[in-house]
């Protein structure tokens, strides 16, 4: 799988929008992009996923410029509850849909503020 | 319907004992992977079991063994437990189905303390 460089952490305050950048420079043609969220003491939850340009969902969206080779995930108005590990991830559909190996790196810490 | 469930939520071991940890993966799904998660790192991934055999491993000693039942719930299994075993485990599952387009789930965890 890619290779995935995203910050170690990030602060924010409630009611602001923040953006999660990855650098992804080895990704493959068959690759996706997926973002994952994780609480302390739970298992990641799947948050988006998507190939190239712009994926929305009711939680987060995500962009992903021509070239593949970064990705932004943009969470709009951030709450307390969304102070979370976020972890970019790199790999062909399979991986993901069939259980195959995920990848994680460290992550990066969002803290939410008052 | 009830998602990936695993037990114990915690566990306490000494040096050299074993453990065995238990997963139920989400209904409809026949395929489990088991996670370890050391404390502010990513989960790294152990194994994975479909039709009862393991059929990817990842970096671990052989101490590290599983189980998949026919109901397809698993088993991790770790023997000659050291420190550094200490860790929260991670179980997720996932339907093995071409043209699947559904993700991997994981459960809570079981948090695993080795003094």
């Amino acid at each position: 799988l890619a290779k995935t460089t995203q910050p170690i952490s990030m602060d924010s305050y409630e009611g602001q929008e923040v953006n999660i950048t990855c650098s992804h420079n080895n990704i493959a043609t068959n690759d996706y992009i997926t973002w994952y969220q994780q609480f302390p003491s739970q298992g990641p939850r799947f948050i988006i996923q998507g190939y190239k340009t712009k994926v929305t969902n009711e939680v987060a969206s995500l962009f992903i410029p021509a070239d593949r080779k970064s990705s932004t995930l943009s969470l709009p108005r951030v709450s307390l509850s969304d102070t979370a590990v976020y972890y970019c991830l790199v790999g062909d559909l399979y991986i993901y849909n069939q259980g195959g190996k995920l990848i994680f790196g460290q992550g990066t810490e969002l803290s939410v503020k008052p | 319907d009830a998602g990936v469930t695993q037990s114990p939520t915690h566990l306490i071991k000494t040096r050299g004992q074993q453990v065995t940890l238990r997963c139920s993966p989400k209904s409809g799904h026949d395929t489990v992977s088991w996670y370890q998660q050391a404390l502010g790192q990513g989960p790294q991934f152990i194994f994975q079991y479909y039709e009862e055999e393991e059929r990817q491993r990842g970096n671990f000693p052989d101490r590290f063994s599983g189980h998949q039942f026919p109901n397809y719930s698993s088993e991790l299994n770790v023997n000659a437990l050291l420190l550094g075993d200490s860790a929260l485990y991670l179980c997720a599952s996932s339907e093995r189905l071409a043209g699947n387009t559904d993700t991997q789930y994981f459960g809570p965890g079981t948090r695993l303390t080795v003094l």
